[in-house]
């Protein structure tokens, strides 16, 4: 089942600019989590957080997560083409991780 | 460790037979995972086993689905006759646990014609 709602579905920027991803929920949940997904591979966690946490960095990654809004934004900075790859939140609830349909996100060099 | 472990990579079979795929989750993860991934219907959580316990099959699509855990290190996702739309790339995930992050293998695209 989907619970997430990744907006937008595509985005496509220069190299060197950021990148913002957003991604709206149903339910209460424990966690927010997002995932990378290169073509053809699997998909890679980036960052986990908590219902209790506002926001959180990783290197060149930032999360934001309103609870009260139900959603959650990730913030790539200085992209670079290596980016390029589709983006995944899932929101952890009751054991089970709850996947939105993805941002396909581009980087032109 | 070397990650989660998926075979077969590819696999091509023709309707009506048998399909088993296979994963070994990371040593010490109690939470696996089985996920079919299509461009029309995205990333949809097959099974969830929880010590190697069935907790959640309701993402099984049919009776012709099936998927056991005879122990921590491997898990099988059978298919029994497939059918062309069963054609998808089909994930295996583990997990340290509740609350935390899943560990994806890479997946095993099964075509079916």
């Amino acid at each position: 089942s989907q619970q997430g709602e990744e907006d937008p579905q595509a985005l496509s920027i220069q190299e060197g600019e950021n990148a913002t991803m957003n991604c709206s929920y149903k339910t209460s949940i424990n966690n927010l989590q997002w995932y990378r997904q290169n073509s053809g591979r699997g998909l890679v966690h980036l960052i986990l957080i908590r219902s209790n946490e506002r926001e959180k960095h990783s290197g060149r990654l930032r999360v934001t997560l309103d609870t009260s809004k139900k959603s959650s934004s990730l913030l790539i900075t200085a992209s670079r083409a290596a980016d390029t790859a589709s983006y995944f939140c899932a929101t952890e609830s009751n054991y089970q991780l709850i996947w939105g349909a993805g941002t396909k996100l581009i980087i032109k060099p | 460790d070397a990650g989660v472990i998926q075979s077969p990579r590819h696999e091509v079979t023709e309707m009506g037979q048998e399909v088993t795929l296979r994963c070994k989750p990371i040593s010490g993860h109690n939470s696996l995972f089985w996920y079919r991934q299509t461009m029309m219907r995205g990333l949809e959580l097959l099974i969830y086993f929880n010590n190697n316990v069935p907790i959640d099959d309701s993402g099984m699509p049919e009776d012709r689905f099936s998927a056991k855990m005879p122990n921590a290190s491997f898990s099988t996702l059978k298919i029994q006759p497939s059918e062309p739309r069963d054609s998808a790339v089909y994930f295996c995930a583990s997990s340290p646990g509740t609350y935390s992050e899943a560990f994806f293998g890479q997946g095993t695209r099964l075509t079916v014609v």
